[in-house]
């Protein structure tokens, strides 16, 4: 089957650094775009950016360009998201998603979720 | 870029059919086909249930439906279940390699 398992949930204090794991199994993990998404409480989600795991080629939404780091290693089948210095408004669930090739632009659309990694920045 | 303006909530009873707007700009919604839609279940993941407007991905019932005109998409949910009872999202490409998701819909089973 194939899946995206993240790492568990976090509890961390502002300023702290945090990366959080996502990690691709049963597909070609370098072959397909990988996005982050963010669900603050309570809210929709927002699409923060995405990776090609085959050669690291990284973008980002505007709104978080700058606010946090996406990288992948893929001698693991292992994606990442990462701050250096979290704010409370951090708080919020984050889900990896793996871009469909279903479509034409194969980064347009996302057919496999993680099951989610609740972040909580609390002094 | 600004998220895609969807309606708070909608509801239907079983049976009935339900549509779900989204509605962009020409840089979005209206300037490609790449529209998708997600149902997602409060703790559980998102599912992919539409790519490129209105095709749908193996597995998903044909009971979902999506289409597009100028600047707004929609998600047609018909023969309403209560299984269907869930928060929808739409997402659409923005150029740029970027992608701009809905606010999302609640949708209720009455």
């Amino acid at each position: 089957e194939v899946q995206l398992v993240q790492s568990g949930a976090e509890m961390k204090k502002p300023g702290e650094s945090l990366k959080i794991s996502c990690k691709g199994s049963t597909y070609s993990f370098t072959n397909y775009w990988l996005g982050w998404v963010r669900q603050l409480p309570g809210k929709g989600l927002e699409w923060m950016g995405m990776i090609y795991p085959g050669d690291s080629d990284t973008r980002y939404s505007p709104s978080f360009e700058g606010q946090v780091t996406i990288s992948a290693d893929k001698s693991i089948s292992t994606a990442y998201l990462q701050w250096s210095s979290l704010k409370a408004s951090d708080t919020a669930m984050y889900y990896c998603a793996r871009a469909s090739r279903l479509t034409a632009l194969g980064r347009d659309a996302l057919d496999i979720w993680g099951q989610g990694t609740m972040v909580t920045v609390s002094s | 870029q600004s998220a895609l303006t969807q309606p708070p909530s909608a509801s239907g009873s079983p049976g009935q059919s339900v549509t779900i707007s989204c509605t962009g700009t020409s840089t979005d919604v209206g300037g490609y086909n790449y529209v998708s839609w997600y149902q997602h279940h409060p703790g559980k993941a998102p599912k992919f249930l539409i790519y490129e407007v209105n095709k749908r991905p193996p597995g998903v019932p044909d009971r979902f439906s999506g289409s597009k005109s100028g600047n707004t998409a929609s998600l047609t949910v018909s023969g309403l279940q209560a299984e269907d009872e869930a928060d929808y999202y739409c997402c659409s490409y923005a150029g740029r390699n970027n992608l701009v998701f809905g606010g999302g819909t609640k949708l209720t089973v009455l």
